[in-house]
């Protein structure tokens, strides 16, 4: 159980363009879902967190107008990367908790290029 | 963004040696969780501790959650192969009504078969 997948698992795109990462819980109902960005051989870095229906809360120097985050499902939450750059390029991984524990269970993250 | 210090950064060892790795915080936490990270894969929750001085053990692996709550280390043993990956602490915050994870720097552990 607690399965969360991502997808795609690999993108790569044109500088200035838009691209959309789905976060899923395949099999329970997240509540609270989290986006972290992963530099190569760095930590990861919490971006935001959102709540189904509600606006996502951003950490400090993530711009949340260009890390579009919509929570619009228990089940379902999006990460939209918009006028994308070649240091926008990262690993981004999400995570989810249901309501009957704070365990955040991952996702096996994104890996995004920028050209 | 705040982060735990994790020590030390990178290990070789041999199979069958046993290893040692901690994580140092400024910061006081209530729980302290260990991941390991596969490559290109997202990280996978290895132990979880909950109270001060604390000592869990799952398999092969043992952590510690330090008196002063602002430290921990996880001990491997008997390493294999696949304890091949990155080791990350985390320390959990509140914020509101919601459970923040902070990482640690990471441990990169390799392992001569």
């Amino acid at each position: 159980g607690a399965v969360v997948s991502q997808h795609p698992s690999r993108v790569i795109c044109k500088s200035g363009t838009s691209v959309k990462i789905e976060c899923r819980s395949l099999d329970f109902q997240a509540t609270t879902m989290f986006w972290y960005r992963q530099f190569p051989k760095k930590s990861l870095m919490l971006m935001a967190t959102s709540n189904e229906g509600s606006k996502a809360t951003y950490e400090q120097g993530v711009e949340k107008d260009k890390f579009l985050i919509n929570h619009a499902s228990l089940t379902l939450s999006t990460l939209t990367v918009t006028s994308a750059h070649p240091e926008d390029s990262s690993f981004y991984i999400c995570s989810a908790t249901g309501s009957s524990s704070d365990e955040q269970f991952f996702g096996p993250g994104t890996r995004l290029t920028v050209l | 963004g705040q982060q735990l210090n994790q020590s030390p950064q990178s290990m070789f060892i041999q199979e069958g040696e046993d290893v040692s790795m901690n994580c140092t915080s400024s910061s006081i936490f209530n729980t302290w969780l260990w991941y390991k990270q596969d490559p290109g894969e997202g990280p996978v929750l290895l132990i979880a501790l909950y109270k001060a001085g604390e000592l869990t053990s799952n398999g092969r692996l043992t952590a510690q959650f330090g008196i002063t709550r602002k430290d921990s280390f996880l001990n491997i043993s008997a390493s294999i192969p696949s304890d091949v990956g990155i080791y990350f602490c985390a320390g959990v915050g509140r914020s509101g009504a919601t459970n923040k994870l902070i990482f640690g720097t990471g441990t990169l552990l390799a392992v001569q078969p």
